[in-house]
């Protein structure tokens, strides 16, 4: 089974359309982050979280909320989706050891096309 | 502040001839530094990563990078390219100023291997 599981894969909606794009993880890591890729832009970070009770606006979290149920479950909402958040979206995890190195691990991407 | 910049957006190569991915990076800190490959419809893989230990990092596939300071790169290598490794890469530096392990991407590089 996947570490890192990202539902749903695909998804169109139509414009003005609340969706949530759900994330868990059985690495048993403490930080969860999600990002949008756009072709050309590489990834860009939406929001994160170190922990249930701890989260962060990343560079570009206009139009997003984010949800940390549990250590394990992290969610992306857009409450009115517009068609420019069409992209592909990843949540990642990683731990606070590693040597400081933070590497992260991702899950499958999530394909979002808003109409 | 941290960036990273991938100097090509495209490199072909043909099968079995050597592969070089280029990257330059800023950073007021000793950096962490990534590579990541994502093949179509997939998630993103960690190929290796630079920890401060040695500056030659070898990491999975054959593939291989080398820190230098002096220039502010973390150059991609591998001696002979297969077919499979047809993929999109990131070079990625890990913004460690106030422990926040927030990765930083560059724009990708999209590896072509010609036959």
């Amino acid at each position: 089974d996947a570490d890192v599981t990202q539902t749903p894969r695909n998804r169109i909606t139509k414009t003005g359309k609340r969706i949530m794009l759900e994330c868990s993880q059985t690495k048993g890591h403490d930080r969860m982050y999600w990002y949008r890729q756009d072709p050309g832009l590489g990834l860009r970070l939406i929001y994160y979280s170190f922990d249930v009770k701890d989260i962060n606006k990343g560079e570009i979290s206009d139009g997003y909320s984010v949800s940390r149920q549990a250590q394990a479950k992290f969610s992306l909402s857009l409450e009115s989706a517009i068609p420019n958040q069409t992209a592909l979206y990843f949540c990642a995890t990683s731990d606070a050891t590693g040597g400081g190195a933070y590497e992260q691990y991702f899950g499958p991407g999530t394909r979002l096309t808003v109409t | 502040a941290q960036s990273v910049t991938q100097l090509d957006s495209h490199v072909s190569v043909s099968e079995g001839t050597p592969v070089l991915l280029r990257c330059n990076y800023s950073s007021s800190y000793s950096p962490s530094l990534f590579w990541y490959v994502q093949h179509p419809n997939k998630g993103l893989q960690l190929l290796l990563k630079y920890t401060s230990a040695a500056t030659l990092v070898k990491g999975i596939n054959g593939f291989e990078a080398e820190f230098k300071k002096s220039e502010t790169s973390f150059h991609l290598t591998k001696p002979s390219a297969h077919m499979s490794d047809a993929a999109e890469y990131f070079c990625v530096v890990s913004e460690r100023t106030g422990n926040t392990g927030k990765l930083i991407f560059g724009q990708g590089t999209t590896l072509q291997v010609k036959p």
